[in-house]
C-alpha cells in the first residue's frame, strides 16, 4: 500500500532563508509524486509534480523538488522564503494504475519569521 | 480562482441526518474526485467519477455515495451522519487524459453536532 510521511508537522524559517520540507513515500510501483499548498480556508493548489521525466522538478513560486528513488524521497525546497509562503504543505503520491487515487501526507505547517 | 466551485461553503447537521454536497467542475473536465480533510490532517480520497461512473474508491463506508451528471457536475451524499464526519470536503476536477492537473475547489466545511 502507498503511504507518505512528512518529517516535521511544523517548520519555521526566517524570511530569506532556505525552505526545506521533507517527504518520504512508499510505493510498490513507480509513483507519481505531488506537492500541494493550502492557505487558510482555501482548497489545495498544485506546486509541482513528478511523473517520471526529469528527477528535479521545478514548480510555481520558486519551489522545486528532487525525486530520489534510492532514498524514496521527494523533498521540497525554495532558496529564499517569503512571508507569503506561510501555509500548509502536503506531499502526495499516486500510482500509474490509479492516477486519481491520491494519497496525501499529514502536512507540514510552514511559518516565516520576519 | 480554479473554476471549481463547491456549495454550500459551510453546513451544520445533526447526527443521523443526511447531507448532499455539490461540486461544479471546471469547463471541459470530465473527471472529479472527492476528498475528506479532517482538522489538522491531510485529505483522504473518498472516490472518483469519470463520465458519470464511479471509477475508484477509497476506504469509506457505503453511506458515502456520489453522482456525476452529464454536465460533469457532481454530488457527494452522506447518510446517517456521525460526529467523525465533521471535516472539510474537497472536490477536484481534471480533464481526461494522462497526467492532467487536478484543480481543487475551496471546500465545504461540514460540522456534525
Amino acid at each position: 500500500a502507498q503511504s507518505v510521511t512528512q518529517l516535521g508537522s511544523h517548520v519555521s524559517v526566517s524570511e530569506g532563508a532556505l525552505v526545506l520540507l521533507r517527504c518520504n513515500y512508499s510505493s510498490s510501483v513507480p509513483p507519481y509524486l505531488f506537492w500541494y499548498v493550502q492557505y487558510p480556508n482555501q482548497g489545495l493548489q498544485l506546486l509541482l509534480k513528478y511523473t517520471s521525466a526529469a528527477t528535479l522538478v521545478k514548480g510555481i513560486n520558486g519551489f522545486e523538488a528532487e525525486f530520489k528513488k534510492s532514498e524514496t524521497s521527494f523533498h521540497l525546497t525554495k532558496p529564499s522564503a517569503h512571508m507569503s509562503d506561510a501555509a500548509e504543505y502536503f506531499c502526495a503520491v499516486s500510482d500509474r494504475t490509479s492516477y486519481d487515487k491520491v494519497i496525501f501526507g499529514p502536512g507540514t505547517s510552514l511559518s516565516v519569521i520576519p | 480562482e480554479t473554476g471549481v466551485t463547491q456549495s454550500p461553503t459551510h453546513l451544520i447537521k445533526t447526527r443521523g441526518q443526511q447531507v448532499t454536497l455539490r461540486c461544479s467542475s471546471q469547463s471541459g473536465h470530465n473527471t472529479v474526485s472527492w476528498y475528506q480533510q479532517a482538522l489538522g490532517q491531510g485529505p483522504q480520497f473518498i472516490f472518483q467519477y469519470y463520465r458519470e461512473e464511479e471509477n475508484g474508491r477509497g476506504n469509506f463506508p457505503p453511506r458515502f455515495s456520489g453522482l456525476q451528471f452529464p454536465n460533469y457536475s457532481s454530488e457527494l451524499n452522506v447518510n446517517a451522519l456521525e460526529l467523525d464526519d465533521s471535516a472539510l470536503y474537497l472536490c477536484a476536477s481534471r480533464a481526461g487524459g494522462v497526467n492532467t492537473e487536478a484543480f481543487f475547489g475551496q471546500g465545504t466545511r461540514l460540522t456534525v453536532v
